[in-house]
């Protein structure tokens, strides 16, 4: 079954306004969260990941928000700009293990208007 | 990039074919991986390396192998492609098992 799931599938912003993109975990093991954006045509790349052990990370106009006892944690993009446009994918991990692997969520294609 | 070199970029091959899909990096990590990326589906782990000669499977291994005898190269061999496979695959390498990952630009493969 699907070990990160993600919504929304798609999401229209108007520029300087808030994106929030969502995601839930069942495995209490995981302890990676990272954040990927990917640009079409692009390869994804990592925009910014928290450890469970704190319950917020911000950089810049990103922030991850980290509910341990919820098993949920979302993306804020702030003041969303139209460069902004592309699909982020969260994932989870257990960092260090060889039986772990990089779990992602399906993605969601942000779409900022100007 | 992260110094990691994907190829070909493109191709186009026939349903039966063997194909060969080739991860290079210049970063001396330890950790490559192959994902395919469809529709709905986000990116989806096909096999990955934890050091030369030493592989594992992922979520969607089945119709695929993989070969590492270098460091700097890991190979995704489609041993007779489907239509099913037809996909976009990106290679992966990190220095820390499942922590930062770095991918390459990406393999457009169409199975015709």
């Amino acid at each position: 079954q699907q070990q990160v799931k993600q919504s929304p599938q798609s999401l229209i912003v108007q520029k300087g306004g808030i994106s929030i993109i969502n995601c839930a975990y069942e495995n209490t093991a995981f302890d990676y969260f990272p954040w990927y954006q990917q640009f079409p045509g692009k390869g994804p790349a990592l925009l910014i990941a928290i450890r469970p052990d704190v319950s917020e990370k911000k950089e810049g106009r990103f922030t991850i928000s980290f509910n341990k006892s919820a098993k949920q944690f979302s993306l804020h993009i702030m003041d969303s700009q139209p460069g902004d446009s592309a699909t982020y994918f969260c994932a989870a991990s257990i960092r260090g293990s060889t039986l772990g692997r990089l779990y992602f969520g399906r993605g969601t294609q942000l779409t900022v208007w100007p | 990039d992260a110094g990691i070199t994907q190829s070909p970029r493109h191709k186009v091959t026939e349903t039966g074919t063997p194909v060969t899909l080739r991860c290079h990096q210049t970063e001396n990590h330890r950790y490559m991986y192959w994902y395919r990326q469809d529709p709905g589906h986000g990116l989806r782990l096909i096999h990955y390396s934890y050091g030369v000669k030493d592989t594992d499977k992922g979520e969607v291994s089945d119709g695929y192998s993989v070969s590492r005898s270098k460091t700097e190269d890991f190979l995704l061999t489609l041993e007779s492609a489907t239509s099913s496979q037809t996909s976009v695959y990106f290679c992966a390498i990190s220095g820390e098992m499942n922590t930062e990952a770095f991918f390459g630009q990406g393999t457009r493969l169409t199975v015709v």
